[in-house]
Protein backbone atom coordinates (compact mmCIF):
# COMPACT_ATOMS: atom_id res chain seq x y z
CA UNK A 1 0.00 0.00 0.00
CA UNK A 2 1.20 3.59 -0.76
CA UNK A 3 2.30 5.79 2.05
CA UNK A 4 2.13 9.76 2.25
CA UNK A 5 3.78 12.17 4.22
CA UNK A 6 2.94 15.56 4.90
CA UNK A 7 3.80 18.13 7.94
CA UNK A 8 1.96 18.29 11.07
CA UNK A 9 0.55 22.21 10.86
CA UNK A 10 1.08 24.66 8.99
CA UNK A 11 0.39 28.46 8.87
CA UNK A 12 -1.01 30.80 6.78
CA UNK A 13 -2.09 34.63 6.93
CA UNK A 14 -5.53 35.60 6.05
CA UNK A 15 -5.91 36.19 1.92
CA UNK A 16 -2.53 34.75 0.84
CA UNK A 17 -2.01 31.98 -1.01
CA UNK A 18 -1.16 28.92 0.79
CA UNK A 19 0.55 25.80 -0.39
CA UNK A 20 0.46 22.14 1.32
CA UNK A 21 2.60 19.87 0.51
CA UNK A 22 2.55 15.93 0.53
CA UNK A 23 4.79 13.17 -0.36
CA UNK A 24 3.56 9.92 -2.08
CA UNK A 25 6.87 8.33 -3.58
CA UNK A 26 5.17 4.98 -3.18
CA UNK A 27 2.16 5.66 -5.39
CA UNK A 28 0.98 3.36 -8.31
CA UNK A 29 0.88 4.74 -11.48
CA UNK A 30 -2.77 4.40 -11.71
CA UNK A 31 -3.64 5.65 -8.28
CA UNK A 32 -5.17 9.16 -8.16
CA UNK A 33 -4.12 11.74 -6.11
CA UNK A 34 -7.23 13.12 -3.70
CA UNK A 35 -7.07 15.78 -1.21
CA UNK A 36 -9.58 15.81 1.44
CA UNK A 37 -10.32 18.59 4.34
CA UNK A 38 -11.36 18.17 7.66
CA UNK A 39 -13.66 21.17 8.88
CA UNK A 40 -14.11 21.80 12.83
CA UNK A 41 -16.66 19.43 13.99
CA UNK A 42 -17.59 18.12 10.38
CA UNK A 43 -16.56 15.24 8.30
CA UNK A 44 -13.96 15.19 5.97
CA UNK A 45 -15.25 16.63 2.29
CA UNK A 46 -13.73 16.44 -1.22
CA UNK A 47 -11.27 18.97 -2.39
CA UNK A 48 -9.82 17.80 -5.76
CA UNK A 49 -8.03 15.10 -7.38
CA UNK A 50 -6.12 14.16 -10.39
CA UNK A 51 -4.10 11.51 -12.01
CA UNK A 52 -1.03 13.33 -13.82
CA UNK A 53 -2.32 17.09 -15.26
CA UNK A 54 -2.53 20.20 -12.67
CA UNK A 55 -6.41 20.43 -11.81
CA UNK A 56 -8.36 23.62 -10.66
CA UNK A 57 -11.14 23.96 -9.44
CA UNK A 58 -13.28 26.68 -7.59
CA UNK A 59 -12.00 25.64 -4.07
CA UNK A 60 -8.17 25.07 -5.17
CA UNK A 61 -5.65 23.95 -7.48
CA UNK A 62 -3.57 20.43 -7.68
CA UNK A 63 -0.12 20.37 -8.90
CA UNK A 64 1.31 17.41 -9.39
CA UNK A 65 5.16 16.71 -9.83
CA UNK A 66 5.81 15.06 -13.08
CA UNK A 67 7.51 11.94 -11.27
CA UNK A 68 3.94 12.01 -9.71
CA UNK A 69 5.86 11.36 -6.36
CA UNK A 70 4.69 14.58 -4.33
CA UNK A 71 1.66 17.05 -5.18
CA UNK A 72 0.88 20.40 -3.96
CA UNK A 73 -2.64 21.63 -3.27
CA UNK A 74 -2.86 25.46 -3.35
CA UNK A 75 -5.23 27.55 -1.86
CA UNK A 76 -4.80 30.96 -3.73
CA UNK A 77 -6.49 33.17 -1.25
CA UNK A 78 -6.40 31.87 2.08
CA UNK A 79 -9.57 33.06 4.05
CA UNK A 80 -10.63 31.97 8.08
CA UNK A 81 -12.88 29.45 6.55
CA UNK A 82 -10.39 27.57 5.24
CA UNK A 83 -8.43 26.35 8.35
CA UNK A 84 -8.81 22.64 8.65
CA UNK A 85 -7.24 19.65 8.49
CA UNK A 86 -5.83 18.85 5.23
CA UNK A 87 -5.31 15.13 3.89
CA UNK A 88 -3.81 13.42 0.86
CA UNK A 89 -4.82 9.90 1.49
CA UNK A 90 -3.12 7.44 -0.05
CA UNK A 91 -5.11 4.16 -1.66
CA UNK A 92 -5.42 1.23 1.12
CA UNK A 93 -6.43 -2.06 -0.53
CA UNK A 94 -9.07 -2.06 -2.77
CA UNK A 95 -11.15 0.21 -1.86
CA UNK A 96 -10.67 2.67 0.83
CA UNK A 97 -8.49 5.55 1.48
CA UNK A 98 -5.95 6.24 4.04
CA UNK A 99 -6.72 9.44 6.11
CA UNK A 100 -3.97 9.85 8.49
CA UNK A 101 -3.51 12.91 10.56
CA UNK A 102 -3.11 15.15 7.58
CA UNK A 103 -1.84 18.88 8.13
CA UNK A 104 -3.70 21.56 10.25
CA UNK A 105 -4.14 24.94 8.57
CA UNK A 106 -4.21 27.50 10.90
CA UNK A 107 -5.05 31.00 8.77
CA UNK A 108 -3.98 34.28 10.92
CA UNK A 109 -6.33 37.17 10.56
CA UNK B 1 -29.47 18.62 -1.56
CA UNK B 2 -26.91 15.41 -1.57
CA UNK B 3 -25.55 14.15 1.49
CA UNK B 4 -25.12 11.49 3.61
CA UNK B 5 -27.31 11.81 6.99
CA UNK B 6 -26.22 10.00 10.31
CA UNK B 7 -27.75 9.55 13.49
CA UNK B 8 -27.47 10.38 16.25
CA UNK B 9 -25.33 13.22 16.71
CA UNK B 10 -24.20 12.69 20.17
CA UNK B 11 -24.55 9.29 22.08
CA UNK B 12 -23.78 8.43 25.57
CA UNK B 13 -24.07 4.90 26.21
CA UNK B 14 -23.24 2.03 28.92
CA UNK B 15 -20.97 -0.93 28.36
CA UNK B 16 -22.89 -3.67 26.82
CA UNK B 17 -25.98 -1.85 25.99
CA UNK B 18 -26.27 -2.29 22.00
CA UNK B 19 -27.05 0.64 20.05
CA UNK B 20 -27.21 1.03 16.34
CA UNK B 21 -25.90 4.41 14.53
CA UNK B 22 -27.76 4.87 11.13
CA UNK B 23 -26.43 6.61 7.94
CA UNK B 24 -28.47 7.07 5.33
CA UNK B 25 -27.60 8.95 1.44
CA UNK B 26 -29.82 10.17 -1.16
CA UNK B 27 -27.33 9.72 -4.06
CA UNK B 28 -27.99 6.32 -5.12
CA UNK B 29 -24.42 5.58 -4.07
CA UNK B 30 -23.56 1.78 -4.13
CA UNK B 31 -20.40 2.09 -2.50
CA UNK B 32 -20.87 3.17 1.44
CA UNK B 33 -18.03 2.86 4.49
CA UNK B 34 -17.69 3.62 8.21
CA UNK B 35 -14.76 4.86 9.45
CA UNK B 36 -13.86 5.58 13.51
CA UNK B 37 -11.95 8.74 14.29
CA UNK B 38 -9.06 9.04 17.25
CA UNK B 39 -6.97 11.35 18.02
CA UNK B 40 -3.30 10.96 16.47
CA UNK B 41 -4.83 7.82 14.38
CA UNK B 42 -6.59 9.48 11.84
CA UNK B 43 -9.85 7.55 10.58
CA UNK B 44 -9.50 4.40 10.05
CA UNK B 45 -12.03 1.99 8.35
CA UNK B 46 -14.63 -0.54 10.19
CA UNK B 47 -16.61 -1.83 7.41
CA UNK B 48 -17.18 -0.87 3.68
CA UNK B 49 -20.11 -2.08 1.58
CA UNK B 50 -19.85 -2.25 -2.60
CA UNK B 51 -23.88 -2.77 -2.95
CA UNK B 52 -27.10 -4.38 -1.17
CA UNK B 53 -25.89 -7.30 0.73
CA UNK B 54 -22.54 -7.00 -0.01
CA UNK B 55 -20.12 -6.21 3.08
CA UNK B 56 -16.53 -6.83 3.77
CA UNK B 57 -14.09 -5.87 7.08
CA UNK B 58 -12.27 -2.64 6.87
CA UNK B 59 -9.12 -2.31 9.15
CA UNK B 60 -10.71 -2.36 12.81
CA UNK B 61 -14.18 -4.22 12.12
CA UNK B 62 -13.64 -6.37 15.42
CA UNK B 63 -16.72 -5.47 18.12
CA UNK B 64 -18.94 -4.10 15.27
CA UNK B 65 -21.22 -5.29 12.34
CA UNK B 66 -23.00 -4.16 9.44
CA UNK B 67 -26.16 -4.64 7.25
CA UNK B 68 -27.01 -3.62 3.83
CA UNK B 69 -30.06 -4.57 3.17
CA UNK B 70 -31.45 -1.74 0.87
CA UNK B 71 -28.81 0.74 -1.22
CA UNK B 72 -29.92 3.90 0.93
CA UNK B 73 -29.20 2.92 4.13
CA UNK B 74 -25.74 1.24 6.12
CA UNK B 75 -26.57 0.95 9.63
CA UNK B 76 -23.19 0.47 12.43
CA UNK B 77 -24.28 -1.77 15.19
CA UNK B 78 -22.51 -2.28 17.99
CA UNK B 79 -23.98 -5.49 19.92
CA UNK B 80 -22.38 -5.06 23.11
CA UNK B 81 -20.10 -1.32 23.47
CA UNK B 82 -16.98 -1.38 25.42
CA UNK B 83 -15.23 2.14 26.56
CA UNK B 84 -12.23 1.23 23.71
CA UNK B 85 -14.70 2.39 21.32
CA UNK B 86 -15.82 5.45 22.14
CA UNK B 87 -14.87 7.42 19.48
CA UNK B 88 -15.95 10.04 16.68
CA UNK B 89 -17.73 7.72 14.09
CA UNK B 90 -18.09 8.87 9.94
CA UNK B 91 -20.05 7.09 7.54
CA UNK B 92 -19.00 7.47 3.59
CA UNK B 93 -20.17 7.02 0.33
CA UNK B 94 -19.42 7.04 -3.69
CA UNK B 95 -20.88 5.90 -6.75
CA UNK B 96 -19.26 2.45 -7.41
CA UNK B 97 -15.83 2.96 -5.02
CA UNK B 98 -14.11 3.29 -7.71
CA UNK B 99 -10.58 4.80 -7.91
CA UNK B 100 -11.17 8.13 -9.31
CA UNK B 101 -14.36 8.90 -7.45
CA UNK B 102 -14.91 11.13 -4.14
CA UNK B 103 -16.31 10.11 -1.00
CA UNK B 104 -18.88 11.90 0.38
CA UNK B 105 -18.88 12.07 4.38
CA UNK B 106 -21.36 12.77 7.69
CA UNK B 107 -21.46 15.16 9.66
CA UNK B 108 -20.47 12.90 12.14
CA UNK B 109 -21.64 10.51 15.67
CA UNK B 110 -19.37 11.50 18.74
CA UNK B 111 -19.72 7.95 20.84
CA UNK B 112 -19.13 7.47 24.27
CA UNK B 113 -18.87 4.41 26.26
CA UNK B 114 -18.99 4.55 29.88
Amino acid sequence: DAKTTQPNSMESNEEEPVHLPCNHSTISGTDYIHWYRQLPSQGPEYVIHGLTSNVNNRMASLAIAEDRKSSTLILHRATLRDAAVYYCPPREGANNLFFGTGTRLTVIP
Amino acid sequence: EAQVTQNPRYLITVTGKKLTVTCSQNMNHEYMSWYRQDPGLGLRQIYYSMNVEVTDKGDVPEGYKVSRKEKRNFPLILESPSPNQTSLYFCASSLLGGRHEKLFFGSGTQLSVL
